[in-house]
């Protein structure tokens, strides 16, 4: 177990429907990243949070959006779902010091599919 | 931003044999280099991680290479098993952000 929580772990949605992925991270992990995994893809990043505001953002579609709530845990939105949108999306948190990298630790995901 | 370029894309092997997976990364400020090991229908973990300023570091089976003049790095598995059948992914990432750029992955299959 890595200590971080994602739920839910399935979803199963409509085109054009809206969702929310929720993260919690490590304690003490105040960056929170999440990353996109389609199949036979490698870890797209989509977005980072540090301490409650956006730090970083990759290849993030308008269509979703996503925040870091003052208890750390995060939230990834998606909207006007397409079928190109099913995916695993993981959340990673770490503890980013500022003194070096270190380790992200990754949820167990949650697989969005979108019919 | 980041590019990192991971080779091969599937790697088969006989169980005993060693494994090598090569990466490239794009930018020089890059200074910090996790490996991942993703077992199907899990999460990423990490199995090694190597830092600009160590040119080699080496974990019972596993070791990670790095030349930073070339900007590569490598994974070398010695003495494979079936249970080191994963997906591989290398990550490079530059310091004080951690914001890791992912390869694409390695899909290793150790056959008995």
């Amino acid at each position: 177990d890595s200590g971080v929580t994602q739920t839910p772990k399935h979803l199963i949605t409509a085109t054009g429907q809206r969702v929310t992925l929720r993260c919690s991270p490590r304690s003490g992990d105040l960056s929170v990243y999440w990353y996109q995994q389609s199949l036979d893809q490698g870890l797209q990043f989509l977005i980072q949070y540090y301490n409650g505001e956006e730090r970083a953002k990759g290849n993030i579609l308008e269509r979703f959006s996503a925040q870091q709530f003052p208890d750390l845990h995060s939230e990834l939105n998606l909207s006007s779902l397409e079928l190109g949108d099913s995916a695993l999306y993981f959340c990673a948190s770490s503890v980013l010091s500022g003194t070096g990298n270190t380790e992200a630790f990754f949820g167990q995901g949650t697989r969005l599919t979108v019919v | 931003g980041e590019n990192v370029e991971q080779h091969p894309s599937t790697l088969s092997v006989q169980e005993g044999d060693s494994a090598v997976i090569k990466c490239t990364y794009s930018d020089s400020a890059s200074n910090y280099f996790p490996w991942y090991k993703q077992e199907l229908g899990k999460r990423p973990q990490l199995i090694i991680d190597i830092r600009s300023n160590v040119g080699e570091k080496k974990d019972q089976r596993i070791a990670v290479t790095l030349n930073k003049t070339a900007k590569h790095f490598s994974l070398h598995i010695t003495e494979t098993q079936p249970e080191d059948s994963a997906v591989y992914f290398c990550a490079a990432s530059i310091g004080g952000s951690y914001i890791p750029t992912f390869g694409r992955g390695t899909s290793l299959i150790v056959h008995p």
